[in-house]
């Protein structure tokens, strides 16, 4: 089973700043398959990225992902008020099982 | 709209059962693998069952392996959860998920329902 350790566990920014969130592997995700999620308090996740790089749907262009092997990340270019919230990373490439991040708070500073 | 809708929780005595529904819409059902995702209060999210758009192929967490059964009833639309022999731990929002592709039993997973809450107390 692969082991996804997200840091830092809380990252504190102001708005318009550059936030970069770390996802690594316990050994090498196959074909890059991770996926980024947000989550707000009370509500279901969202998919923001996928593929390590894509954008889902009706994701803002400020969101991007990056990374291969065992490295990962999930960066937001300048910060909107509604972005902080709870970031998870997810695995799919070497399941079952999928395994998700402990996650990443992003609050305000 | 796209839309998944869960229903069936609530709360159990442990070693009781539950059977949790997750009807969909909005997409053509039977093409997409579908899985269950938990979160227990205030932690992360745990992958807990996958399956196939023809449910020919089921996979489990070991957490729950044994003792959850994921079905489906493409003519109805929906996916089920039976969960047997609850514990404390599997006290959680379960969350009805589905995969993003067609063919793919894991990948990321594009619609979430609201969820749906069980508790495990005695």
């Amino acid at each position: 089973e692969i082991v996804l350790t997200q840091s830092p566990a809380t990252l504190a920014l102001s708005p318009g700043e550059r936030a970069t969130l770390s996802c690594g592997a316990s050994q090498t995700v196959s074909s890059g398959y991770i996926a980024w999620y947000q989550q707000k308090p009370g509500l279901a996740p969202r998919l923001l990225i996928y593929d390590a790089s894509s954008r889902a749907t009706d994701i803002p262009d400020r969101f991007s992902g990056g990374g291969s092997g065992t490295d990962f990340t999930l960066t937001i270019s300048r910060l909107e008020p509604e972005d902080f919230a709870v970031y998870y990373c997810q695995q799919y490439g070497n399941s079952p099982p999928s395994t998700f991040g402990q996650g990443t708070k992003l609050e305000i500073k | 709209e796209v839309q998944l809708v869960e229903s069936g929780g609530g709360w159990v005595q442990p070693g009781g059962s539950l059977r949790l529904s997750c009807a969909a819409s909005g997409f053509t059902f039977g093409n997409y693998a579908m899985s269950w995702v938990r979160q227990a209060p205030g932690k992360g999210l745990e992958w807990v069952s996958v399956i196939s758009g023809n449910s020919l192929s089921t996979y489990y967490a070991d957490s729950v392996k044994g003792r959850f059964t994921i079905s489906r009833d493409n003519s109805k639309n929906t996916m089920y959860l039976q969960v047997n022999t609850l514990r404390a731990e599997d006290t959680a929002i379960y969350y009805c998920v589905k995969v993003q592709r067609v063919s793919y039993y894991f990948d990321a997973f594009d619609i979430w329902g609201q969820g749906t809450m069980v508790t495990v107390s005695s």
